[in-house]
């Protein structure tokens, strides 16, 4: 079983569209994050999620919305997509607990058009 | 500023040539240095954690040691198998649980 797994793994999209990207870990983590990676493979923190509170990174976008049905599943929704959207789009979950490593999905590669 | 800076940005190596990649941090009051490694198209795999200075970690061919200033990760007599990106993180001062600053990584390429 994937730990954490995400959909889709690509997603071809015009501007101006709304997009979602769905997220599910299996390790009972109490803490999930949405990570961008952009062109130049640079990995940055756009979220970290848990039960109690959403710490978002001041320099992502309100068109990002991360929505949490449970502790499970967190995904990752934008708005009005624009063409710098693109890029893969990693969620990650730890314990959230001590200073543990943080578990990554497979990604989710993002072209707008 | 919270900073990690990876060294060098790619390194080339012949099958059983050993060598290091270098990451350095500023974060003051560390809570932990993470290697991962990420292959193409995949999402970064967890390595190690080092805590302290003076810490080193093992795994098959991979050393990863800890001063009070930068990591190193030492790969000896590396395989083919061991081309990858090697990725360096640390939390922010601060910042909230697996909430990691990573460096932009190592591009390590090994050539039988």
């Amino acid at each position: 079983d994937t730990a954490v797994s995400q959909t889709p793994k690509y997603l071809v999209t015009q501007m101006g569209n709304d997009k979602s990207i769905k997220c599910e870990q299996n390790l009972g983590h109490d803490t999930m994050y949405w990570y961008k990676q952009d062109s130049k493979k640079f990995l940055k923190i756009m979220f970290s999620y848990n039960n109690k509170e959403l710490i978002i990174n001041e320099t992502v976008p309100n068109r990002f919305s991360p929505k949490s049905p449970d502790k499970a599943h967190l995904n990752l929704h934008i708005n009005s997509l624009e063409l710098g959207d693109s890029a893969v789009y990693f969620c990650a979950s730890s314990t959230g607990q001590g200073n543990t490593e943080a578990f990554f999905g497979q990604g989710t590669r993002l072209t707008v058009v | 500023e919270d900073q990690v800076t990876q060294s060098p940005e790619a390194l080339r190596l012949q099958e059983g040539e050993s060598s290091s990649l270098n990451c350095s941090y500023t974060v003051s009051g560390l809570r932990g240095l993470f290697w991962y490694r990420q292959d193409p198209g995949k999402g970064p795999e967890f390595l190690f954690t080092l805590y302290s200075a003076g810490e080193e970690k093992e795994k098959e061919r991979l050393k990863a040691t800890l001063t009070k200033k930068e990591s190193f990760l030492h790969i000896t007599a590396p395989k083919p198998e061991d081309s990858a990106t090697y990725l360096c993180a640390v939390p922010p001062r601060g910042g909230s649980q697996g909430n990691l600053i990573f460096g932009k990584g190592t591009k390590l390429s090994v050539k039988p």
